[in-house]
């Protein structure tokens, strides 16, 4: 069965300085990994995914991850936060041969000014 | 245009009602879905259909009843509504093991 967990369910950064998020999984099988951000009142939307191939993937909005099998993670970095990153971050996976996306319970990101 | 559109996006109703929340994409995928997000923010999937066939029926009460009439369309239909039933439901598609595309959620508030 595959997991995810996300360390941290509240993160706070000042303005500038790096994003860490972390997201561990569990899976049997070679895992897709996904990082989505929430907006309040608003739906979901992809940030980057990793499905095969290179290991480091960049997304939208200056975010990054990396997925390192040997630790089972997949966190997400952004280099200078900016205010506009407040928001709800969540890590998902789905083991290939399957259709069932996996959530980790969210990290909220606080971007002090 | 927008991708994966639900309606109606808030729904307030009393307990006991009966209620349903419609989703289309106009992405050509194959496989569509149904999330709720609690009021702690934690998403765990309901149902899924591929191709118009159920695929994914989680522990879900079932008072809870999809329907999906074509590949563009998903409907969720709650009878008997009860106060836990109160959460933001989403829509979503996704081709084949590719990345999911999310509605902009349906707001239920059962009073």
């Amino acid at each position: 069965a595959q997991s995810v967990t996300q360390l941290g369910s509240h993160v706070s950064v000042s303005e500038g300085a790096l994003v860490l998020l972390r997201c561990n999984y569990s899976s049997s099988v070679p895992p897709y990994l996904f990082w989505y951000v929430q907006y309040p009142n608003q739906g979901l939307q992809l940030l980057l995914k990793y499905t095969t191939g290179a290991t480091l993937v960049k997304g939208i909005n200056g975010f990054e991850a990396e997925f390192k099998k040997s630790e089972t993670s997949f966190h997400l970095t952004k280099p200078s936060a900016h205010m506009s990153d407040a928001a709800e971050y969540f890590c998902a996976v789905m083991a290939s041969g399957t259709y069932k996306y996996i959530f980790g319970t969210g990290t909220r990101l606080k971007v002090l000014a | 245009d927008t991708a994966v559109s639900q309606t109606p996006k808030y729904l307030v109703t009393q307990m006991g009602n009966d209620k349903s929340i419609k989703c289309e994409q106009n992405l050509g995928h194959d496989t569509m879905y149904w999330y709720k997000q609690d009021s702690k923010k934690f998403l765990k999937i309901m149902f899924s259909y591929n191709n118009k066939e159920l695929i994914i029926n989680e522990t879900v009460p079932n008072r809870f009843s999809p329907k999906s009439p074509d590949k563009a369309h998903l409907n969720l239909h709650i009878n008997s509504l009860e106060l836990g039933d109160s959460a933001v439901y989403f829509c979503a598609s996704s081709q084949t093991r590719a990345e999911a595309f999310f509605g902009q959620g349906t707001r239920l508030t059962v009073v």
